[in-house]
Order: structure tokens, then sequence, then C-alpha cells
């Protein structure tokens, strides 16, 4: 069981916003801040949010993050087929001395 | 173009070793802390180790903590996993993450290889 806890699926129809959450602790969302990365089936996982809330060149500002607290979300805008794939929070976690990811949640385009 | 590229996985034997490689171009490597990151099939990401730009932190995962050990030469631009005492569960891709400049606390893991696939069979 992952130490950062994302549920397992979420779905959404075209244009819909939808979020993803990441759960964590103290030693981990609480103190340090969060990276999500997108995984597109058979191929490397690619940044997506880094520091709660910043967006790499390149990546579409339909895709936003946030932190409060000792929780995390992920949030898509105007959703598009193309947002069909995985999505990993990941963060530093201060008492294991290491980085700790969320298990991963499978995002469905209806 | 900034990339890293691994090497070395196949098919090992429960209790057997093999050393993954990882060769960095494009940036300069030795400014860049480095990690290991692993993907047992069809499961999710999980961190192996983490190693800052002089050697001189180094993060394992509780996992693999005494029968892994990462290790670089930035003369050569090259990242490796030294990974013994192998088990079935260790079946995985590697992928090798660029970290950052500055704490490894602090890494954002924005260039990553296509992975190399070890897999622990008898």
């Amino acid at each position: 069981q992952s130490v950062l806890t994302q549920p397992p699926s979420a779905s959404g129809t075209p244009g819909q916003r939808v979020t993803i959450s990441c759960s964590g602790r103290s030693s981990n969302i609480g103190s340090n801040t969060v990276n999500w990365y997108q995984q597109l089936p058979g191929t490397a996982p690619k940044l997506l949010i880094y520091n709660n809330d910043h967006r790499p060149s390149g990546v579409p500002d339909r895709f936003s993050g946030s932190k409060s607290g000792t929780s995390a979300s992920l949030a898509i805008s105007w959703l598009q087929s193309e947002d069909e794939t995985d999505y990993y929070c990941a963060v530093w976690d201060d008492s294991l001395n290491g980085w700790v990811f969320g298990g991963g949640t499978k995002l469905t385009v209806l | 173009e900034v990339q890293v590229v691994e090497s070395g996985g196949g098919l090992v034997k429960p209790g057997g070793s093999v050393r993954l490689s990882c060769a960095a171009s494009g940036f300069s490597f030795s400014s860049y802390s480095m990690n290991w990151v692993r993907q047992a099939p069809g499961k999710g990401l999980e961190w192996v180790s983490s190693i800052s730009s002089n050697t001189k932190y180094i993060y394992d995962a509780v996992s693999v903590r005494g029968r892994f050990t990462v290790s670089r030469d930035n003369a050569k631009n090259s990242l490796f996993l030294q990974m013994n005492s192998l088990r079935v569960e260790d079946t995985a891709i590697y992928y090798c993450a660029r970290g950052g400049v500055g704490a490894q606390r602090n890494d954002v893991f924005d260039v990553w290889g296509q992975g190399t696939m070890v897999t622990v069979s008898s």
C-alpha cells in the first residue's frame, strides 16, 4: 500500500473538469512540495506539474495543481480524449528520507 | 537534446546480480542529482534510489536497502545501479530520471529514459 493515497480511477466526459486527489501526511505533503507525472501506455512518465502548482513548458494550461495541508490535487479542465491515461503524485518524505509515489490514478474519458 | 538512456537489463535468477547503466547527454550531468525509479508489470511507480551530484548524499528505498547500490561517474556522464541478491519482486522496468541542482528533497524528475527491463526468474 502506497504512503500517498490516490483514487485508483477517475472519469469524465469531454469538456468536463476532473480532479484527482493525493492524500499524505505531515512528513511528506505537509512538509514538501508535490509533483505530478503523466504516464501514457507503454511510455516513460512525463513531468506534468512541479512544486505544487507549476507547469513545465509545453504542458497545456488545462492542467493545474494545488496543495492544502496534507493533501494535493491535480485538476484537468476541458477534458480531452488524449488525457485518458495514468497520473501519479510524488513527494519527498522526511520520515522515510526518500521519495514516495501515489498508487496512481487511471483516468477514463467517457 | 537532453536525454538519458538506460541499459543493462535482462533475465536474472533469484539471488543473482545485475548492473544497470544510464548514459546522460545534452546537459551538465555533474550538476544534477539522479534517481532510479521502477515499475513492476501492471503496477505503479516506485522510487528506488537517489544520488547527489557530488555523490555525498545517497538515499535508498527500504525495499532495496542493503541490496542495491547507486553510483555515478561524472567524468563519463553515467549513472549506475548495482543490484545484488535479486528477488522475484524486483522484476520491473527501471527508469533513470534526472533530479535537480539543489537539495534532493526538492528534486523534480524532469527527464526520464525509456527504461530497461529486469526480470528475476528461475
